[in-house]
């Protein structure tokens, strides 16, 4: 059965602070997505990575995927209250199952 | 472009009660998808479908839970009888039957709203 695990299951943080949430996993994905979910909403996609050791930027996010491509990492710059919500990476094996980790809480304070 | 779209928002019922959500994806996609989340989790499949096939069902607790797509367009999921164990948002998503970035089918999802269910 593949798993993604993610850390820190919670991260309260002050505004302006650096952070990073990792996603893990002992199976290789062919792709690997990250989702912001805020309260009521469904997720939402943030951005897609498939090579390994690709490195992508969205404003002050950067994500990374490992060279196995079977971890990820998401880095907030400057956090910001907006970035307030629940990140959850997801990866799609090699069949047709798109599978989530349990998410990382992030509460920026003001 | 309208996305997916879920009903109803809230639902409150009590055990052994049934309740049924309805889903319509965004036009054109042919794959859709039935998650759970319980609170403080991720997302879990309960039923794909694609047009209006079943493609994994496996993880559908079968004696209470059952999903249609009768015309491969909207679905409608029900449970009956509730437990208290049900109580969780009901996710709807939709993809293209492909969705290609950088070579590969990425699997990636467009979610409707959810539908949050509290048993009581």
């Amino acid at each position: 059965t593949q798993l993604l695990e993610q850390s820190p299951q919670f991260l309260s943080i002050q505004e302006g602070e650096n952070l990073t949430v990792y996603c893990n996993s002992s199976s290789v994905f062919s792709s690997l997505q990250w989702y912001r979910q805020e309260p009521g909403e469904g997720p939402v996609l943030l951005v897609t990575v498939v090579t390994g050791g690709e490195v992508k930027k969205l404003k002050r996010l950067t994500f990374q995927f490992g060279d196995a491509r079977k971890d990820s990492s998401l880095h907030i710059t400057a956090a910001q209250p907006g970035d307030t919500g629940l990140y959850l990476c997801a990866g799609r094996s090699g069949g047709f199952k798109t599978i989530f980790g349990a998410g990382t809480r992030l509460f920026v304070k003001a | 472009e309208a996305g997916v779209a879920q009903s109803p928002r809230y639902k409150i019922i009590e055990k052994r009660q049934s309740v049924a959500f309805w889903c319509n994806p965004i036009s054109g996609h042919a794959t859709l998808y039935w998650y759970q989340q319980i609170l403080g989790q991720g997302p879990k499949l309960l039923i794909q479908f694609q047009n209006n096939g079943v493609v994994d069902d496996s993880q559908l607790p079968k004696d209470r839970f059952s999903a249609e797509r009768l015309k491969g367009v909207d679905s409608t999921l029900k449970i009956q009888p509730a437990k208290l164990e049900d109580s969780a948002v009901y996710l709807c998503a939709s993809r293209p039957l492909s969705w290609i970035r950088q070579g590969v089918d990425t699997g990636e999802l467009f979610f409707g709203e959810g539908s949050r269910l509290t048993v009581l």
